[in-house]
């Protein structure tokens, strides 16, 4: 079974930063886009950012680009999510999501909250 | 950006009853469509994919239509377990991935 598990959330201040890890098992990690999706408080869901199989393929959303930085470490299967300049409208729950043959999100881990605040 | 809009925001069906999603995208995303299921406290659980293709152990009173801009979700008869709030997402054109905002279905 597909396994998806994301630590690392918590109580920060706004500027700080955060580093998220999402542990996977249970398919062939190394084949996978990955993306993390974020859902503040009584909100939708917001696609943050993806990361392509090797690593090499990285996108953002407008909102986050140039404060977070994704990356992966195929040879421990996890994802990561580097948050810098963290603001208040960033607090939300952090998703990280495996694609299913396109881009459908078919798997989900159970988030974890990051809360900006003084 | 592609943008997704669904209505209605909410929506209360009496059980047994049908109820009908709408999902709009801002452009053609052909088939490209997706529809989840997030219940309180929960991660979103993909229902169908290829607008119309049911994920894995979904139940077939959920069935999902369309095509290029207007997309349907319905659940053919209405449960109690079915209380939940209801997301769209194009695959289309990325990125950005993008969802709509939601439609929260309630039992009357």
């Amino acid at each position: 079974d597909v396994q998806l598990l994301e630590s690392g959330g918590g109580l920060v201040q706004p500027g700080g930063s955060l580093r998220l890890s999402c542990s996977a098992s249970g398919f062939m990690f190394s084949s996978y886009v990955m993306s993390w999706v974020r859902q503040s408080p009584g909100k939708g869901l917001e696609w943050v950012s993806a990361v392509g199989g090797s690593g090499g393929n990285i996108y953002y959303a407008d909102s986050v680009k140039g404060r977070f930085t994704i990356s992966r470490d195929n040879s421990k299967n996890t994802l990561y999510l580097q948050m810098n300049s963290l603001r208040a409208d960033d607090t939300a729950v952090y998703y990280c999501a495996k694609p299913g043959y396109y881009n459908f999100l078919d798997s989900w881990g159970q988030g974890t909250l990051v809360t900006v605040s003084s | 950006e592609i943008v997704m809009t669904q209505s209605p925001a909410t929506l209360s069906v009496s059980p047994g009853e049908r109820a009908t999603l709408s999902c709009r995208a801002s452009q053609s995303i052909k088939s490209d469509l997706a529809w989840y299921q997030q219940k309180p406290g929960q991660a979103p659980r993909l229902l169908m994919y290829a607008a119309s293709i049911r994920a894995t152990g979904v139940s077939g009173r959920f069935s999902g239509s369309g095509s290029g801009t207007e997309f349907t979700l319905t659940i053919s008869s209405l449960q109690s377990e079915d209380s939940a709030v209801y997301y769209c997402q194009q695959y289309n054109k990325w990125p950005p991935l993008t969802f709509g905002g939601g439609t929260k279905v309630e039992i009357k």
